[in-house]
């Protein structure tokens, strides 16, 4: 079984058009996130979500928005795609047990590869 | 504020050689984990090692060891006996344990071996 997976693997599409990428998680983890991997492989946290709550929203701009309808879910929605949006977005999670000496490793997705054209 | 720094953007090693990729690190956190984590030319990223900030001893997972020094804030990964399938991008990564939850990564090291 696959411990987290999103859906669709690739997306193309064109500007100014509003898609959705999926992200499920099996593993019972409080925690989930949305990163972002530029064309020089750099990750950049997007979002995070512990127990359905909003963490983190980093500086991204409003067209994106993540929903999430459980713990075990946690989409993120684009809306009027541009140029830039282009990349390959990786959804995550990980077991947020609190504080203290952790083993909170993430687990991510297999990645969703966005072009927009 | 947190931040991860990966300074070698590519290397190259010959097969069996050992290899080690340099992270450094900087946080405000007492307490953290610092990651590993290994990017083939597949795209998903697969979890190698972790090293907690209180652990006594360095991390150690098959051929992957964390060589971990808390006072230099370094926690560089070494690859014993390289193969050609250790050919792929490595991210270091560190979650700082405070009530944010957010796992960092460095800008990657990009690893090639030379049959």
């Amino acid at each position: 079984d696959t411990a987290v997976s999103q859906t669709p693997k690739y997306l193309v599409t064109q500007m100014g058009n509003d898609k959705s990428i999926k992200c499920e998680q099996n593993l019972g983890h409080d925690t989930m996130y949305w990163y972002k991997q530029d064309s020089k492989k750099f990750l950049k946290i997007m979002f995070s979500y512990n127990n359905k709550e909003l963490i983190i929203n980093e500086t991204v701009p409003n067209r994106f928005s993540p929903k999430s309808p459980d713990k075990a879910h946690l989409n993120l929605h684009i809306n009027s795609l541009e140029l830039g949006d282009s990349a390959v977005y990786f959804c995550a999670s990980s077991q947020d047990l609190g504080t203290g000496p952790l083993n909170t490793e993430a687990f991510f997705g297999q990645g969703t590869r966005l072009t927009v054209v | 504020a947190q931040k991860i720094t990966q300074t070698q953007p590519g290397m190259f090693v010959q097969e069996k050689e050992a290899v080690t990729l340099d992270c450094t690190y900087d946080t405000s956190d007492p307490s953290y984990g610092l990651f590993w984590y290994k990017q083939p030319s597949s795209g998903e990223m697969i979890f190698l090692i972790y090293q907690g900030s209180y652990d006594q001893q360095n991390a150690t997972e098959g051929r992957y060891s964390l060589n971990f020094q808390k006072a230099r804030k370094s926690a560089n990964l070494v690859i014993s006996a390289s193969q050609l399938g250790d050919s792929a991008m490595y991210f270091c990564a560190m979650e700082g344990y405070s009530s944010a939850s957010k796992i960092i990564f460095g800008s990657g090291t990009r690893l090639s071996i030379r049959p």
